[in-house]
């Protein structure tokens, strides 16, 4: 079963715009984390935020964190297509971090 | 890859064969965990280790076993592949419990 459901599934964007990515999720979590997959390759890690955390910040990437909504979002600011990729949130919600529950992913591309 | 390959990259194999899928990573991470990743189902954890010897199921486990002898092997075994089981399957460790995962680079199984 999936904990987190990214939305949109698909985004396109120009180059320099922003993007933003939601994640909702049912149980209650340890923490939120944010991945990205090129295509074909592994995923790579972008961003933890913890429970008690509400807003985190990693160059360009600005994730939030509702509890009370259970959501999240992360937002690229200043996209590049470099970007292009598949974003997805990956929960962990037993408190023992090694069962993390992934999205189905959003699908961004950011057109030059 | 943050030190983590997986043998084989791609691999076609017969429904009712055996077939293994290693993972071997340098890191000398705690954790090592097995998933798969499927269209419109982002990844779904098969098992995971959080030690020699140490293993445990996730949420699609049924007809996948494991083995870690060593800290730097996490194994994979499917005992008698079916068609369900084509998929591309994504070794992951980590340092602790609630911690990011490093993720290998994938294996692609097509089982006919």
């Amino acid at each position: 079963s999936q904990q987190g459901e990214e939305d949109p599934q698909a985004l396109s964007i120009q180059e320099g715009e922003n993007a933003t990515m939601n994640c909702s999720y049912k149980t209650s979590i340890n923490n939120l984390q944010w991945y990205r997959q090129n295509s074909g390759r592994g995923l790579v890690h972008l961003i933890l935020i913890r429970s008690n955390e509400r807003e985190k910040h990693s160059g360009r990437l600005r994730v939030t964190l509702d509890t009370s909504k259970k959501s999240s979002s992360l937002l690229i600011t200043a996209s590049r297509a470099a970007d292009t990729a598949s974003y997805f949130c990956a929960t962990d919600a037993t408190g023992y971090g090694n069962k993390l529950v992934f999205g189905a992913g959003t699908i961004l591309r950011v057109k030059s | 890859d943050a030190g983590i390959t997986q043998s084989p990259r791609h691999k076609v194999t017969e429904t009712g064969t055996p077939v293994t899928l290693r993972c071997h990573q340098t890191e000398n991470h705690r954790y090592m965990y097995w998933y798969r990743q499927d269209p419109g189902h982002g990844l779904r954890l098969i098992h995971y280790s959080y030690g020699v010897k140490d293993t445990d199921k996730g949420e699609v486990s049924d007809g996948y076993s494991v083995s870690r002898s060593k800290t730097e092997d996490f194994l994979l075994t499917l005992e008698s592949a079916t068609s369900s089981q084509t998929s591309v399957y994504f070794c992951a460790i980590s340092d602790g419990a609630e911690e990011t995962q490093y993720f290998g680079p994938g294996t692609r199984l097509l089982v006919l």
